[in-house]
């Protein structure tokens, strides 16, 4: 079956500094690639996706390119601000499991001023 | 585009009673739901996909008859949870799927934090 595994947090990073979330996956099929982002209290939003090898997803100066070769979606951006403090999902959706989605743990990001 | 609404944001009640939640999106037909609960610092768990007009699909360990979901109209549909009990407390999260897109991202509701006393 499908699955994605999220690097562990919490993640504490200064104001500016460069982030990276790891997410690998394994999915039978060809599966979209979702980073979702939850602010506390709410709902999840989505942040950025890819749907094909080498596609990559951007949005709000967040990145992330899906790798075919290692299974992999990252999260990167260069400059964090404070307002990025959340819990970050990286998910998988694919026709093979009736387009549920697969998501990940979650990675808790703090970014201090 | 793509909002998804969510009503109540937040309930309250006793134990043994019921409580429905709805899920809306407002500005596109959701041919496909889903509802979700998370647990504390935890990731989402699907209980139940919900297609507009036949009956909810349940994952495996959902309780259908506890947790009733109907998808009455492609803008619409409702989560009631019965003879609520303490354990059923969580935050609920609905999403939808816009048919006509065919992608599959997931457009998420604001949540409903229920708690049951």
């Amino acid at each position: 079956g499908n699955s994605v595994t999220q690097m562990e947090g919490p993640v504490t990073l200064s104001e500016e500094a460069f982030l990276t979330i790891n997410c690998t996956y394994t999915a039978t099929g060809y599966p979209s690639l979702f980073w979702y982002v939850q602010y506390p209290g709410e709902g999840l939003q989505l942040l950025l996706k890819a749907t094909k090898a080498d596609d990559k997803g951007s949005n709000k100066g967040f990145e992330a390119t899906y790798r075919k070769e290692t299974t992999s979606f990252h999260l990167e951006k260069g400059s964090v601000q404070v307002s990025d403090s959340a819990v970050y999902f990286c998910a998988l959706s694919d026709q093979a499991n009736a387009g549920k989605s697969t998501f990940g743990d979650g990675t808790t990001l703090t970014v201090k001023p | 585009g793509a909002v998804v609404s969510q009503h109540p944001s937040r309930v309250i009640c006793k134990s043994g009673t019921s409580v429905k939640i709805e899920c809306r999106s407002l500005d596109f037909q959701a041919t496909t739901m889903f509802w979700y609960r998370q647990f504390p610092k935890q990731s989402l768990m699907l209980m139940a996909t919900s297609n507009e007009g036949s009956k909810a699909t349940y994952e495996q360990g959902v309780e259908k008859d506890k947790f009733l979901i109907n998808h009455a109209s492609l803008t619409l549909s409702t989560l009631t949870v019965t003879s609520a009990h303490p354990e059923d407390s969580s935050f609920y999260i609905c999403s939808a799927r816009d048919g006509r897109a065919g992608g599959y991202e997931q457009y998420f509701g604001p949540g409903t934090r229920l708690t049951v006393t």
